[in-house]
């Protein structure tokens, strides 16, 4: 199947600073990609659909000021998490659709956010 | 409005016994149905996926699902377990229907432990 990267797999930040982690299509192109947050023992709510040249659409509830998108390339998107404090600490994932064909989303390996 | 239940927080099988994660769905056209597997601190790994004809579909590691339509379930299955199956199970939907959208709509998990 496809490949995503997601990098880094472990990050841990001060309160304000900002962090960005980066969600690769390895071999395939992507025009959009989904950014899900993940707290422990729960499933996977989506915060945003990244599109590849355009704004990201935002989930009910999700800053888009805090969590910034990018998704300037068919192979890449970033999300960035501004001025972090404690409550963002969490387990953040990306994934993206083949749409060369494939109807299932592949997804990156995660990252830990920490905020201490 | 799309979603997925899997009732079952916790599956407890023994090593070599079958085992059966529950999910059912509700979608408003016709669905595409997937099971995705997260082993601790990682994304999640794409098993099967249900998108049009048999109602048995085969995937990865020996795991099978079936659909149907009549009770909306997609109970994922496996004839022999093994401890390393033990994980966390996402049941997920997405509507088929042209401009239906590319969300995908997970279940709240099921934490399968299989033990010797």
């Amino acid at each position: 199947g496809a490949v995503v990267s997601q990098h880094p797999s472990r990050v841990i930040c001060k309160s304000g600073t900002s962090v960005k982690i980066e969600c690769r299509s390895l071999d395939f192109q992507a025009t959009t990609m989904f950014w899900y947050r993940q707290f422990p023992k729960q499933s996977l709510m989506l915060m945003a659909t990244s599109n590849e040249g355009s704004k990201a659409t935002y989930e009910q509830g999700v800053e888009k000021d805090k969590f910034l998108i990018n998704h300037a390339s068919l192979t890449l998107s970033t999300l960035t998490v501004t001025s972090a404090h404690p409550e963002d600490s969490s387990f953040y994932i990306c994934s993206a659709r083949d749409w060369g064909g494939n109807t299932e989303a592949f997804f990156g390996q995660g990252t830990r956010l920490t905020v201490v | 409005a799309q979603s997925v239940a899997q009732p079952e927080d916790q599956v407890n099988v023994a090593e070599g016994n079958p085992l059966t994660v529950k999910c059912t769905y509700s979608v408003s056209g016709n669905p595409y149905l997937f099971w995705y597997v997260q082993y601790p601190n990682r994304g999640l790994q794409f098993l099967l996926k249900y998108i049009t004809g048999d109602n048995l579909v085969k995937g990865s590691y020996g795991f099978e699902a079936e659909f149907n339509k009549s009770q909306t379930s997609f109970h994922l299955k496996k004839p022999s377990a093994l401890v390393s199956d033990s994980a966390l199970y996402f049941c997920a939907v997405r509507e088929r229907a042209t401009g239906g959208g590319n969300k995908l709509t997970f279940g709240t998990g099921t934490q399968l432990k299989v033990e010797l």
